[in-house]
């Protein structure tokens, strides 16, 4: 059980186009799912906490006009890159906190690399 | 804010070792922590999850203590092996912020 999917595992854009993720608990529902991007060599970085039925709380330093989160059911978020350019280019990668769980829990999906060109 | 640091960045050691990853963080309000495995390329593979009220855990090879007044654990690897290689991350879940907040990892190598 608790199983967090991910799509597309990996994309390659050209700069200026959007990117859609999406991150699903196949198994168990989520109100609150996290999204994490992490650079070449380094450690996971919070981007911003999605909640279900509500706005997305973004980390500073990221621009919420251009990552965009909807987190529609209890069991999908999106996150949209919107005129993706180079430096954009990560793995993202999102978690699910179980609605029901014990021990707050996280579980994380396998991860969506973007390469923009 | 909550800092995470692992030490060592880079371990490599000879097939059979036991091995200790340190974790360290700077405020001790958490309501877990968690280790994980990375391995490249790849997402997480979530390997212990320690609540605040306990000391440690165990699954097969690997321990995991925590001492939260310090703010350490560590991950403790028996008898490693060269499938244990990978990127082991640290993250603390603070009693305040429901996201983690990791630490960049050790990367470690186990020459057969």
């Amino acid at each position: 059980g608790a199983v967090v999917s991910q799509h597309p595992s990996w994309v390659i854009c050209k700069s200026g186009t959007s990117v859609k993720i999406e991150c699903r608990s196949l198994d168990f529902q989520a109100t609150t799912m996290f999204w994490y991007r992490q650079f070449p060599k380094q450690s996971l970085m919070l981007m911003a906490t999605s909640n279900e039925g509500s706005k997305a709380t973004y980390e500073q330093g990221v621009e919420k006009d251009k990552f965009l989160i909807n987190h529609a059911s209890l069991t999908l978020s999106t996150l949209t890159v919107t005129s993706a350019h180079p430096e954009d280019s990560s793995f993202y990668i999102c978690s699910a906190k179980h609605s029901g769980g014990l021990y707050n829990e996280q579980f994380f999906g396998p991860g969506t690399r973007l390469t923009v060109l | 804010k909550q800092e995470v640091t692992q030490i060592p960045a880079a371990l490599s050691v000879p097939e059979g070792e036991n091995l200790v990853l340190n974790c360290s963080f700077t405020d001790s309000a958490i309501y877990n922590l968690q280790w994980f495995r990375q391995d490249p390329g790849k997402g997480l593979t979530s390997l212990l999850l320690i609540q605040s009220s306990q000391r440690e855990q165990t699954s097969g090879r690997l321990n995991a203590s925590l001492d939260k007044s310090s703010g350490r654990s560590t991950l403790y690897i028996a008898a490693s092996q060269p499938g244990d290689s990978a990127t082991y991350l640290c993250a603390v879940q603070g009693t305040g912020r429901r996201a983690l907040t990791f630490g960049s990892g050790t990367r470690l190598q186990v020459q057969p």
